[in-house]
């Protein structure tokens, strides 16, 4: 059965330094890979997706998240974390179709 | 998260009465589905839908009941509300042959 592990249940880091939030996944064909933010209160906002191609993925506010397939990971990463980063990120997985697999949740908290 | 409308966003139900969530999308994506969103579990499909007159259970549907009249609008009902169904609602909706999937801004629901 597919399943997404997010190994870090909370995350501090300081504001200006690096950030890498763990994903590993389990599937067993090509998945389609997603990283999703929720600020406190608020929807889910789609920071980027992996389908195919480039394994290294861009996206919204600096983000950026690669696809290891011999890993099963697809960590996202952003070079200098600001404040307003600090949310819950979840990694999903969904085959083609339309049921997303979702991680239980990293939240970041960022140190001033 | 413009085009997916959830209603209410806030809700306050006693044991054992019914309600409606309501979800609307105008991008007449021919998939809908119902997230709900628990601490530490990430999100889990309850119920979802391919297109209109067709629903279909998820990981979590006990409790719940969908149907889908139109393609704008997939209703969730609680027949008759438990405490432990208090949790946080997702609509999502995707278009048929993409893979991206969009929330809504999510419906707070509690029942005491």
């Amino acid at each position: 059965a597919q399943s997404v592990t997010q190994p870090d249940i909370h995350i501090t880091v300081s504001e200006g330094a690096s950030l890498e939030l763990r994903c590993n996944y389990s599937y067993g064909a090509t998945p389609y890979l997603f990283w999703y933010v929720q600020s406190p209160g608020q929807g889910l906002q789609l920071l980027l997706k992996y389908f195919s191609g480039d394994t290294l993925v861009q996206g919204i506010k600096g983000f950026e998240a690669e696809f290891k397939r011999s890993q099963s990971s697809f960590n996202l990463r952003k070079p200098s974390v600001h404040w307003s980063d600090a949310a819950e990120y979840f990694c999903a997985v969904t085959d083609s179709s339309y049921k997303l697999i979702f991680g239980s949740g990293t939240r970041l908290l960022v140190r001033p | 998260n413009a085009g997916v409308t959830q209603t209410p966003k806030f809700q306050v139900l006693k044991t054992g009465q019914s309600m409606t969530l309501q979800c609307a999308q105008d991008m007449n994506h021919e998939y809908m589905s119902w997230y709900r969103q628990d601490p530490g579990m990430g999100l889990r499909l309850i119920h979802y839908s391919v297109g209109a007159g067709i629903t279909d259970q998820g990981e979590v549907p006990n409790g719940y009941n969908v149907s889908r009249s139109t393609t704008e609008d997939f209703p969730l009902r609680l027949l008759s509300a438990a405490p432990s169904q208090t949790s946080v609602y997702f609509c999502a909706t995707q278009r048929g042959g993409e893979n991206t999937i969009y929330f809504g801004e999510g419906s707070w629901l509690t029942v005491v």
